[in-house]
């Protein structure tokens, strides 16, 4: 247990719907990022939030959206979805606003989503 | 951020040592290298980073060249649940986000 929690583990939703997909950072961490990862591709960064506030932004399409709320989970919002959104979603954490500790990043489980 | 370079994929027999290059030639002096692995989908995971000097924890070593322009991974004595993508980051200590490359399919084989 990397201590991020994401839920769900597995979602199955049909196109053109909404999901939510929730990340609980590891006790003590500040930043949350999120990352995409389709079949056969790497992980593509989409978002970043450090204590609340939006830090950073990658390759998120405006369809989606996230929040860090002031416990400081996050949440990853995907509307309008298509089947090219299924993928795996992965949150991680790090104790620094900017990003680096000793250790970098620590990972979730991820959540799959697939697109029916 | 320093753009890295990894073969694609490596084999190695179970037992022996892996070892993983990476070539980052554009990394600036402030820029660390980071090592990740994904086992098979799971969220990635952490293995080691440096700057300039060699370092060893008890899952890796790193040997980053003088001129650091590239470094090697080393799993010492590798078992089949090392069978995973490894990646190598360069990134600033007190940067942001990483982004990740498309790694080093390692394969241990029995």
């Amino acid at each position: 247990d990397s201590g991020v929690t994401q839920t769900p583990k597995h979602l199955i939703t049909a196109t053109g719907q909404r999901v939510t997909l929730r990340c609980s950072p590891r006790s003590g961490d500040l930043s949350v990022y999120w990352y995409q990862q389709s079949l056969d591709q790497g992980l593509q960064f989409l978002i970043q939030y450090y204590n609340g506030e939006e830090r950073a932004k990658g390759n998120i399409l405006e369809r989606f959206s996230a929040q860090q709320f002031p416990d400081l989970h996050s949440e990853l919002n995907l509307s309008s979805l298509e089947l090219g959104d299924s993928a795996l979603y992965f949150c991680a954490s790090s104790v620094a606003g900017a990003g680096l500790t000793n250790y970098g990043y620590t990972f979730g489980s991820g959540t799959r989503l697939t697109v029916v | 951020d320093a753009k890295t370079t990894q073969p694609p994929s490596m084999d190695c027999a179970e037992g022996r040592a892996a070892n993983l290059p990476c070539n980052h030639s554009t990394i600036s002096g402030n820029e660390y290298v980071y090592w990740y692995r994904q086992i098979h989908s799971q969220g990635p995971q952490y293995i080691i980073h440096g700057l300039k000097n060699n370092e060893t924890n008890e899952m890796a070593s790193l040997i980053i060249t003088e001129d650091r322009k590239s470094s090697t991974l080393i799993l010492p004595h590798a078992t089949l649940r090392d069978t995973a993508v490894y990646y190598c980051i360069g990134s600033m200590y007190t940067g942001n986000q990483f982004y990740f490359g498309t790694g080093t399919s390692l394969t241990v084989i029995p």
